[in-house]
């Protein structure tokens, strides 16, 4: 069984607070890591794919690292804002049909 | 680009009803994938089609749960008959394929399906 686990849970920040989350995921086999933020009504919208150990990508104000050794990942806000608000779901994909297993992710409320 | 769209958008019935979710994946998108996202958890895999065949279906309760992905474009995903532990959001993917390196899903809005 494939656990990919996010802490914390859920996060109330208030706004222009920079804030981080974790994911955690087995290292052995490990192809790529996913994040996603969906906010509620909308399309979950993909934000990084990282491969390689080290990797670290950046998009505005949000950044994600990844240590494949250890397996985790790290999804960094800085100076948050309202729109921020959304469910942060990671994900591991691997095997040969490429299949992708999330955690429960981290549900961000930023209070303005 | 048009993205993945999915009808209804929220579905209320009965336990022991039928319902049926459509997804119309990106265009050209060969791989496409049913997702159940039950509130507290992260989204589970259901069923995944490459172009009009099943390649992973593990995880879809076989009993009650079907799909189909004629010509390889749309799909239909049937629950029949429903349960209240079905009540969740349906979440449809699709990406390029298996020969692109990138491996990206693009999700539409989901279905939020209540069973009463």
């Amino acid at each position: 069984i494939l656990n990919v686990e996010q802490s914390p849970q859920s996060l109330h920040v208030q706004e222009g607070d920079s804030t981080n989350f974790t994911c955690s995921f087995p290292s052995s086999n490990f192809y790529a890591l996913h994040w996603y933020r969906w906010e509620t009504a909308k399309s979950p919208e993909a934000l990084f794919v990282m491969t390689l150990n080290g990797d670290e990508k950046k998009k505005g104000r949000i950044s994600a690292t990844l240590n494949t050794k250890e397996g985790y990942s790290y999804l960094y806000i800085k100076g948050s804002q309202p729109e921020d608000s959304a469910t942060y779901l990671c994900a591991m994909g691997r095997g040969s049909n490429y299949k992708l297993t999330f955690g429960k992710g981290t549900l961000l409320t930023v209070n303005p | 680009e048009a993205g993945v769209a999915q009808s209804p958008r929220y579905k209320i019935i009965e336990k022991r009803q039928s319902v049926a979710f459509w997804c119309n994946p990106i265009s050209g998108h060969a791989t496409l994938y049913w997702y159940q996202q039950i509130l507290g958890q992260g989204p589970k895999l259901l069923i995944q089609f490459q172009n009009n065949g099943v390649v992973d279906d593990s995880q879809l309760p076989k009993d009650r749960f079907s799909a189909e992905r004629l010509k390889g474009v749309d799909s239909t995903l049937k629950i029949q008959p429903a349960k209240l532990e079905d009540s969740a959001v349906y979440l449809c993917a699709s990406s390029p394929g298996r020969d692109t390196s990138s491996y990206e899903q693009y999700f539409g809005p989901g279905t939020r399906l209540t069973v009463t």
